[in-house]
């Protein structure tokens, strides 16, 4: 049972213009949200994070939205740049578990063209 | 810091064989984490531990063993190799109360199955 979602698996954008990245959760008790990126051949990394006593967390290019209701965020990259390029894995945690378990969706791949 | 490491980097197994894959941190983290990555899907925990001497099961751990003698090291056994644990293995770890549930990726080992 997937309990973090991004439906969609492919994003292409052009140069210069804005990516969202949208991701759904199912469990109410997610409190927290990261996005990894991830290169080929290469383990993901850490992008930007936002706690869900926030709607918004920006980071230069990088802005994510959290709609606790509607139990959706996004990703916002903008202006979007060749080297974006890369699958993008939105994960969830509940802080309150000991264990720290990250959740993860299917990641989408993002691919920005000149 | 190396940060995480893994070995081997590509592995190709034949059914019914056994291996280890190596995993080891260097940044004093308590918590590290076994996740595998099939095409097109998220990341699942196979196994997690919360310190040295400390292990349980992810949501996917049969067909595999761990151990954690040292906080260093995770590394993860691989018994009777089939087809089903060709995919993508990735350690990662964290430090213990981090309130961002940042975890820290190593860049995987491929493994083949045939």
């Amino acid at each position: 049972d997937q309990q973090v979602k991004q439906n969609s698996p492919s994003l292409s954008v052009q140069e210069g213009r804005i990516s969202i990245l949208n991701c759904d959760y199912t469990n109410s008790m997610f409190d927290y949200f990261l996005w990894y990126k991830k290169y080929p051949a290469e383990g993901p990394t850490f992008l930007i994070s936002i706690s869900s006593i926030k709607d918004k967390n920006e980071d230069g290019r990088f802005t994510v939205f959290l709609n606790k209701s509607a139990k959706h965020l996004s990703l916002h990259i903008v202006p979007s740049q060749p080297g974006d390029s890369a699958v993008y894995f939105c994960a969830a945690s509940d802080r309150g578990s000991t264990l720290g378990r990250l959740y993860f969706g299917r990641g989408t791949q993002l691919t920005v063209w000149p | 810091n190396a940060g995480v490491t893994q070995t081997p980097k590509f592995r190709i197994l034949k059914i019914g064989q056994s291996m280890t894959l190596q995993c080891t941190q260097d940044m004093n983290h308590n918590y590290m984490y076994w996740y595998r990555q099939d095409p097109g899907m998220g990341l699942k925990l196979i196994y997690y531990s919360v310190g040295a001497g400390i292990t349980d099961k992810g949501e996917v751990p049969n067909g595999y063993n761990v151990s954690r003698s040292t906080t260093e090291d995770f590394p993860l056994r691989l018994e009777l190799a089939a087809p089903s644990q060709t995919s993508v293995y990735f350690c990662a770890s964290r430090l213990a109360g981090d309130a961002a549930n940042e975890q820290f990726f190593g860049p995987g080992t491929r493994l083949t199955v045939l």
